[in-house]
């Protein structure tokens, strides 16, 4: 079955730099890579997903990059705010399908230095 | 719509107590899952339905665990006996489509048993 692995796990940033998470993945046949964000406390909730057929997709201070060779993709946040300290998860799945399950990572806590 | 909504917010137990765990998904939705989520593990998932059928159990830990869907608006987690190894957050989430949509994550049950 899939498997998605996730780091780093923890992660430090200075106020305003960016961070990057990374994230591969195992089946070649998945299509499909949300990222959710979980403040503490509180609820995981999707912040962005790509599709296999683009390479890249933004909004706003975030963006995710997808490489399909290379089965792995990656988060972008740039200038990091106070508000972006959070666990952050990658998963996978191979796309519309009642037996396709969105396949987590392990997650990255990460930490935003004032 | 007032999202996903889970009880108990908060429940703590002795071992060997039965422990239910409720949720009603969002209107609309036809794929149900339960989550498990602790520092060990991460975020695991237990077990979905589709229309109210349970599709895959393959990551319930163990018969002690069960979970029902009798309508489309209710479902339960239940543990009987409940062990101390079972203390964790408890999500339900639920989603329109599988595999490649949204999916909505109740604020979770954060059970500790004793």
């Amino acid at each position: 079955g899939e498997n998605v692995e996730q780091h780093p796990s923890t992660l430090s940033v200075q106020e305003g730099d960016s961070a990057v998470i990374k994230c591969t993945y195992s089946d070649s046949a998945s299509n499909y890579f949300p990222w959710y964000k979980q403040e503490l406390g509180k609820r995981p909730q999707l912040i962005i997903d790509i599709r296999s057929n683009v390479g890249e997709k933004k909004d706003q201070r975030i963006a995710v990059t997808l490489n399909k060779t290379a089965k792995h993709f990656s988060l972008h946040i740039t200038e990091t705010q106070p508000e972006d300290s959070a666990v952050y998860f990658c998963a996978a799945s191979k796309g519309y399908s009642s037996a396709s399950k969105i396949i987590f990572g392990s997650g990255t806590r990460l930490s935003i230095r004032p | 719509d007032a999202g996903v909504i889970q009880s108990p917010r908060h429940e703590v137990t002795e071992m060997g107590q039965e422990v239910t765990l409720r949720c009603k998904p969002i209107s609309g939705h036809d794929y149900l899952f339960w989550y498990r989520q602790t520092m060990m593990r991460g975020l695991e998932l237990l077990i979905y339905f589709n229309n109210n059928v349970p599709i895959d159990d393959s990551g319930m830990p163990e018969d002690r665990f069960s979970a029902k869907m009798p309508n489309a608006s209710f479902s339960t987690l239940k543990i009987q006996p409940s062990e101390p190894r079972d203390s964790a957050v408890y999500f339900c989430a639920s989603s329109f489509l599988q595999g490649a949509d949204t999916i909505y994550f109740g604020e979770g049950s954060w059970l500790t048993v004793v």
